[in-house]
C-alpha cells in the first residue's frame, strides 16, 4: 500500500478555516484519496475522497495537487465538534481495505 | 435506515481466554471489515466478510476468526487471548458495488485483556 505522511497535531481556532495536509508522493494511477476522522470514544468516520478533481460535500472539501502527490483537506469553518483524528488514507482500485496511519490530532480553540 | 452496532462495548477478559464481539451491519450492507485498533495508533485491518466467507485478512494469526450469517451481522471470536490483544475492535460494514464504496464503521468494542 502506497504510505501517507501527515503532521502529527494542528491547531485552530474556532469559525477559522483548517487545512489538513497530506503527503502521498508514491500515489499510482489507481490510488483513491480517502478522509476519515475519529471523534474521541467514536468509530472513524467518512469525511470524502477523491481521484484527480478537487471535491466539495457538505463537511469539506478535498484540494488535490495536480501531479497528486499531496492533498489537502479543508474545513472552511472550524467548530469544537470538529475536533478529532483526521486520518488521509489511499485506497487502490477496488481494494476494499483501508490502511490508517496515525492521522493529525485536530484541536479547535474557543 | 440503522447505522452500525457493536455488542459489548466493553470486555475483560483474562489471558487464555476465548471472546466473542458482534456486529450488526447498516441496512442494505452486505460486506463487514474489522479493524483493531491499539491505543494510539490508528486502526489495523483484520479481515473482510462477504456472503458469509472470508474475502481478504491483514497480518493477523489463525487464532482471529469470524463469522458472516445470511442477515449480513458477523462475529469476530478471538481464542487464546494474549496480553497485546488488548485494543478497541472496530466493525465497518458496505454496500459493495455500491455507488461509494464508503466504509461506515461501528462505535467499537474496548477489549482488556489482564
Amino acid at each position: 500500500d502506497a504510505k501517507t505522511t501527515q503532521p502529527n497535531s494542528m491547531e485552530s481556532n474556532e469559525e477559522e478555516p483548517v487545512h489538513l495536509p497530506c503527503n502521498h508522493s508514491t500515489i499510482s494511477g489507481t490510488d483513491y484519496i480517502h478522509w476519515y476522522r475519529q471523534l474521541p470514544s467514536q468509530g472513524p468516520e467518512y469525511v470524502i475522497h477523491g481521484l484527480t478533481s478537487n471535491v466539495n460535500n457538505r463537511m469539506a472539501s478535498l484540494a488535490i495537487a495536480e501531479d497528486r502527490k499531496s492533498s489537502t483537506l479543508i474545513l472552511h469553518r472550524a467548530t469544537l465538534r470538529d475536533a478529532a483524528v483526521y486520518y488521509c488514507i489511499l485506497r487502490r482500485g477496488s481494494n476494499y481495505k483501508l490502511t490508517f496511519g496515525k492521522g493529525t490530532l485536530l484541536t479547535v480553540n474557543p | 435506515e440503522t447505522g452500525v452496532t457493536q455488542s459489548p462495548t466493553h470486555l475483560i477478559k483474562t489471558r487464555g481466554q476465548q471472546v466473542t464481539l458482534r456486529c450488526s451491519s447498516q441496512s442494505g450492507h452486505n460486506t463487514v471489515s474489522w479493524y483493531q485498533q491499539a491505543l494510539g495508533q490508528g486502526p489495523q485491518f483484520i479481515f473482510q466478510y462477504y456472503r458469509e466467507e472470508e474475502n481478504g485478512r491483514g497480518n493477523f494469526p489463525p487464532r482471529f476468526s469470524g463469522l458472516q450469517f445470511p442477515n449480513y451481522s458477523s462475529e469476530l471470536n478471538v481464542n487464546a487471548l494474549e496480553l497485546d490483544d488488548s485494543a478497541l475492535y472496530l466493525c465497518a460494514s458496505r454496500q459493495r458495488g455500491g455507488p461509494t464504496d464508503t466504509q461506515y464503521f461501528g462505535p467499537g468494542t474496548r477489549l482488556t485483556v489482564l
